[in-house]
C-alpha cells in the first residue's frame, strides 16, 4: 500500500471558520510532511514531522496549526485563515534515515477562504 | 533563491514525440529526484538519480545529471496523451549524517501532449 489519504478533498471556509485536514498513510513512514502549493507553482513546504515530534517549521502563520497525533496521522488545523491562505493543500510521507528521500504525496485538499 | 529551476515552462508536443525537461540548480546535491503531477492533484514520483550517477533508464523515462553543470534532463520518449502533467524536479541537498527531509522543488514544467 503506497497510498496517502487526504480529507477532505474540497472544503470552503469563512475567514472566522475553524477546520481541519486530515491525512493517513499506513506505509510505515515516520516522516510526514505538509506542503502549500498555488496554482501553477511548485509546492513550499510548511511542516514535517519525524516520529511524531515537529522537525521542521518552514515560518508558517501561527493560524496554521499541524498535529501528529500517531505515526500514521497528520492533521492540519485551520483558524481565521486569510484569503491568500487558499491552495491546494498536500500531505507526504517519506522513510526517516534512508539516503534517498523518496516522498508519496496524497491528492490534495483544495481549499478556498471566503 | 530557487534552487530547481526547470526549462521550458511549458511544452507542447504531439504524441509520439519526445519530451526533454531541464533542470538547473544552485548548491551540491545528494540526489536529483523527478515528480509528475497532474492537473491539480498530488506529486507522483518518477526517478531518482544520485549525485555520483550520470543517466538512470526508467521505463521511457530517462534522466541525466552533470553536476559539474550542475543540471540535470528528463527525456520522455515516445509520448502519449496521459503523459499530460506537470514535471517537476526535486534536490536533496542533506549533508552527512543530518536527516534529509527537506526537498526543493522547481518550478516545473507542463507538458502538453496532443492526441
Amino acid at each position: 500500500d503506497t497510498e496517502v489519504t487526504q480529507t477532505p478533498k474540497h472544503l470552503v471556509m469563512g475567514m472566522t471558520n475553524k477546520k481541519s485536514l486530515k491525512c493517513e498513510q499506513h506505509m510505515g513512514h515516520r516522516a510526514m510532511y505538509w506542503y502549500k502549493q498555488k496554482a501553477k507553482k511548485p509546492p513550499e513546504l510548511m511542516f514535517v514531522y519525524s516520529y511524531e515530534k515537529l522537525s521542521i517549521n518552514e515560518s508558517v502563520p501561527s493560524r496554521f496549526s499541524p498535529e501528529c497525533p500517531n505515526s500514521s496521522l497528520l492533521n492540519l488545523h485551520l483558524h481565521a485563515l486569510q484569503p491568500e491562505d487558499s491552495a491546494l493543500y498536500l500531505c507526504a510521507s517519506s522513510q526517516v534515515g534512508y539516503i534517498q528521500n523518496i516522498q508519496y504525496f496524497g491528492a490534495g485538499t483544495r481549499l478556498s477562504v471566503l | 533563491s530557487q534552487q530547481g529551476e526547470e526549462d521550458p515552462q511549458a511544452l507542447s508536443i504531439q504524441e509520439g514525440e519526445n519530451a526533454t525537461m531541464n533542470c538547473s540548480y544552485k548548491t551540491s546535491i545528494n540526489n536529483l529526484q523527478w515528480y509528475r503531477q497532474n492537473s491539480g492533484r498530488g506529486l507522483v514520483h518518477l526517478i531518482l538519480i544520485r549525485s555520483n550517477e550520470r543517466e538512470k533508464h526508467s521505463g521511457r523515462l530517462r534522466v541525466t545529471l552533470d553536476t559539474s553543470k550542475k543540471s540535470s534532463s528528463l527525456l520522455i520518449t515516445a509520448s502519449r496523451a496521459a503523459d499530460t502533467a506537470s514535471y517537476f524536479c526535486a534536490t536533496d541537498i542533506t549533508r552527512g549524517g543530518g536527516s534529509n527531509y527537506k526537498l526543493t522543488f522547481g518550478k516545473g514544467t507542463l507538458l502538453t501532449v496532443n492526441p
